[in-house]
């Protein structure tokens, strides 16, 4: 099964600061998706940004962006202009695209980066 | 729109009693997904179903069990609920591909916080 490292368990940033979120990878596949979803203390994941790897731009939405780097398997965000609403935790994700594949379409996700900002 | 609708939302349980979550979603997503969430352990799959009909083991099965109803239902029963299995439960959809509007990305519902005592 496909692996997401996410390294850093606590990040801190102050308001209007950048902030990057580190995620690698470990697949043998070509064609996947990646994304980052976004849980405050409500619960509720919120999708932040998605990438398909077949893609060479990297995806941005916003204040939210990606660096996206295939051969090195690496997917961090980068969070411009932090805001106190940016705060929750971050979870980077992978699923494959091919159909059937060996892992099906299992959407196997990092262990997660809480961000905290700071007035 | 609905989206991913679980129920229950909170449940306390004894040990060794059974109980199912259920989870509905309403749109037409051929792949369903359970996880549970503890602290410092990110979101770990219990089951998935690529498709009506079939279901494949995650990373963290024993002592579930899971039906694929139909495509909208995907239900998840703990047979002989044990402390261990006290956690957060999701569920969640998403499309095999891109769908019309080039959405990949899986939906979630509310979370299931179950306590076994």
């Amino acid at each position: 099964a496909q692996t997401v490292t996410q390294s850093q368990p606590e990040m801190s940033v102050q308001e209007a600061e950048t902030v990057t979120l580190s995620c690698t990878y470990d697949t043998s596949e070509s064609d996947y998706y990646l994304f980052w979803y976004k849980q405050p203390p409500s619960r509720q994941m919120i999708l932040v940004i998605r990438q398909e790897a077949y893609k060479q731009q990297n995806a941005t939405e916003n204040r939210f962006s990606v660096n996206f780097q295939k051969a090195a398997k690496s997917f961090s965000l980068k969070i411009s202009d932090s805001q106190l609403g940016d705060a929750a935790m971050y979870f980077c994700a992978y699923r494959s695209a091919v159909a059937p594949s060996n892992s099906g379409y299992a959407l196997n996700f990092g262990k997660g980066t809480s961000l905290l900002v700071t007035p | 729109n609905a989206g991913v609708t679980q129920t229950p939302k909170f449940q306390v349980l004894k040990t060794g009693q059974s109980m199912t979550l259920q989870c509905a979603q309403d749109m037409n997503h051929n792949s369903m997904y359970w996880y549970r969430q503890d602290p410092g352990m990110g979101l770990r799959l219990i089951y998935y179903s690529a498709s009506e009909g079939t279901t494949d083991k995650g990373e963290v099965p024993n002592g579930y069990n899971v039906s694929r109803l139909n495509k909208r239902e995907f239900s998840l029963r703990l047979e002989s609920a044990a402390p261990s299995q006290t956690s957060v439960y999701f569920c969640a959809s998403s499309p095999w591909t891109e769908d019309r509007d080039g959405n990949t990305e899986a939906f979630f519902g509310q979370g299931t916080r179950l306590t076994v005592v």
